[in-house]
């Protein structure tokens, strides 16, 4: 398996444009993690669905923020409009199961000038 | 007060050293307990679990304190591939959330 697979794995926008990233989980993993990870805060999880259906968004940080997952092997994160504070690493997580090993992406960095 | 708390580092210890890395939680209804390696601009890896009794892998030895509600990580004869940020994680189960909740890491850099 090619474990989990997230575009792009840099991005570089201007303030106040729409940013999206993408995530492809293993397959057959039945949840699915977005995580944000900066050196003020350290990883922090933004939000996380079990068979494509949000569970807990409580870390979303406002209503800039906005996850889909419109199928088993597709999940986007979006921010619109974007915010020089939203520069980060934005990590992708799957598993099997709620309390199994949680697989993570190579991540995307974004950078908001 | 931070959930999960870490010495940040870094430790700069020599090749075969023995470094030990200390972690403390808040939550006192934390349930499992992990540590994950994190390579520089890299993704965070499981390294172990972390049971109850302790336990060992190979070079590594994870301890649990509830009482105290501490973790611990030692490494013996470091290798220079040891060279990473080590995050304490645990987890606590409610209300049908499994949220892991990630300390910020102590970083470690092994010297030749």
């Amino acid at each position: 398996d090619a474990g989990v697979i997230q575009s792009p794995r840099h991005e570089v926008t201007e303030m106040g444009q729409e940013v999206t990233l993408r995530c492809k989980p293993i397959s057959g993993h039945d949840y699915l993690f977005w995580y944000r990870q900066t050196m003020m805060r350290g990883l922090e999880l933004l939000i996380y669905f079990n068979n494509n259906v949000p569970i807990d968004d409580s870390g979303m940080p406002e209503d800039r923020f906005s996850a889909k997952m419109p199928n088993a092997s597709f999940s986007t994160l979006k921010i619109q409009p974007s915010e020089p504070r939203d520069s980060a690493v934005y990590f992708c997580a799957s598993s099997l199961g709620p309390q199994n090993i949680q697989y993570f992406g190579a991540g995307t960095r974004l950078s908001v000038l | 007060r931070k959930e999960v708390e870490q010495d940040p580092g870094p430790f700069n210890v020599p090749e075969g050293a023995t470094v030990a890395f200390n972690c403390t939680y808040s939550n006192s209804a934390s349930q499992s307990f992990f540590w994950y390696r994190q390579d520089c601009r890299k993704e965070p890896k499981l390294l172990m679990s972390v049971y109850s009794s302790g336990n060992e892998d190979g070079r590594f030895t994870a301890q649990l304190n509830r009482a105290s509600q501490y973790i611990s990580l030692l490494i013996r004869d470091s290798k220079l591939s040891d060279s990473a940020t080590y995050l304490c994680v645990v987890r606590v189960v409610g209300a049908g959330s499994y949220q892991l909740t990630f300390g910020k890491g102590t970083k470690l850099s092994v010297i030749p």
